[in-house]
This record gives structure tokens, sequence and C-alpha cells, in this order.
């Protein structure tokens, strides 16, 4: 079985543009969640969908924003980015939503200049 | 928001049992409290999870204090490749709050 999928692995933007990230769950697993992770920090929750509904929210200004497709893939957009927004982009799928086990993938390594 | 608190390091050594604290003064009667691990270059794995009573499971052992203000991460014998930062989680209201972890440290 396939775990959790993020595309790109990596990519360089500049400051302004915007940004898509992708992530495919585990087969099954309905509940996605994203986190930023900037280099020496624990990972910090942006969201959570489950059943395509957006079921909770970190602290992130409404540039960041996501959705859940009906097969339960996820996308993190992030307009007018800033170079603190560099950092690894993590998405975590989870069967259920909430207290189990969520998988990770390996995360997006988005770097602005 | 509720909040863990971890030490910021530890050291051990191989094959030697390994005790992780954390505190959460602040946590509510239904929050579970979770731990996942980050080894180098890689997403978190999850540990264990539990609410109120002792579990168990093939990687580790999760003792939780009686009023569930603190718990502890056992890791019964170290391994080299156990050396990774222990996250401590508490989800609340469907966020999941992440402290600064652990940092592992084993020594051969």
């Amino acid at each position: 079985d396939a775990g959790v999928t993020q595309s790109p692995t990596h990519l360089i933007k500049t400051r302004g543009q915007q940004v898509t990230l992708r992530c495919s769950p585990i087969s099954g697993h309905k509940s996605v969640s994203w986190y930023q992770q900037v280099l020496g920090q624990g990972p910090q929750f942006i969201f959570q969908y489950y059943e395509k509904e957006e079921r909770g929210r970190g602290n992130f200004p409404d540039r960041f924003s996501a959705r859940q497709f009906p097969n339960y893939s996820s996308e993190l957009n992030v307009n007018a980015l800033l170079l603190g927004d560099s950092a690894l982009y993590l998405c975590a799928s989870s069967l259920v939503r909430r207290n189990t086990e969520a998988f990770f993938g390996q995360g997006t390594r988005l770097t602005v200049v | 928001d509720a909040k863990t608190t971890q030490p910021n390091s530890m050291e051990s050594n191989e094959e030697e049992p390994v005790h992780l604290p954390c505190n959460h003064s602040t946590i509510s009667g239904t929050d579970y409290i979770h731990w996942y691990r980050q080894l180098p270059s890689q997403g978190p794995e999850y540990v264990i999870h539990g609410l109120t009573s002792n579990v168990n499971n093939r990687m580790a052992s999760l003792a939780i204090a009686e009023d569930r203000k603190s718990s502890t991460l056992i890791l019964h014998r170290a391994t080299l490749r156990d050396a990774a930062v222990y996250y401590c989680i508490l989800i609340v209201d469907d966020k999941i709050i992440f402290g600064k972890g652990t940092r592992l440290h084993i020594l051969p």
C-alpha cells in the first residue's frame, strides 16, 4: 500500500507568487491535515479536512487556503508568498477524524526567494 | 490554548530504557495524549496515544499520571534508530498542537 504522497517534493517561488501543494492520502483515509514546519521548530497546524469539509484551522492568515476533493485528496494554496513562508509543508492522513493514528507524508520543501 | 511542555533534549545509552516526560497541566477531560517522533529528514511518525490508563504497543509504553497533568513515554530498550525528536501532542477541537519536542540522543 502506498503511503501519503505529496507533490512536488521541492519548489522555489518568488515573493508575491502563488503556490499549490498537493496531497494524496492513504486509500480509505477520509481525514487530511496540513502542517507548516520551519527549520528547527515543531510542525504548526494549518488545516484539517474531513469528508471534504474544513474541520479545524490553525492561526494562519487568509493567504492560506485548502480544499479536499471527492477522492479525499487535498490541495493547500498559499497566495502572495512571503519569505517567511519558506518551510517544509507536511500532509497527514487518518482513517477517521479524531484520536487515531495519523500518517505523514515526506513533505514539500518550499523556498521563497 | 492547551499546551505541552517537554525538555529540549535528553541522552540515553543504547539498549537502556528511556523515559521521556511531558507536562500538560491544562488538559481537559476529553483530550487524548498523542506521541509522535520525527527522524531527520522525514515526516513525523505515530508512536502511541492514550486517554487515562497506561497504554502499550510494539514501539513503546505510555504512562499517564492519575490527574492526567503529565505523561511519560517509555522506550524499553533504546537503539540508535530511536534517535529523533519526540513530540507530545494534545488534540483540542480538531487542532493538533505540536510543542517543541524533545531531541533524544542515543549513545552507542
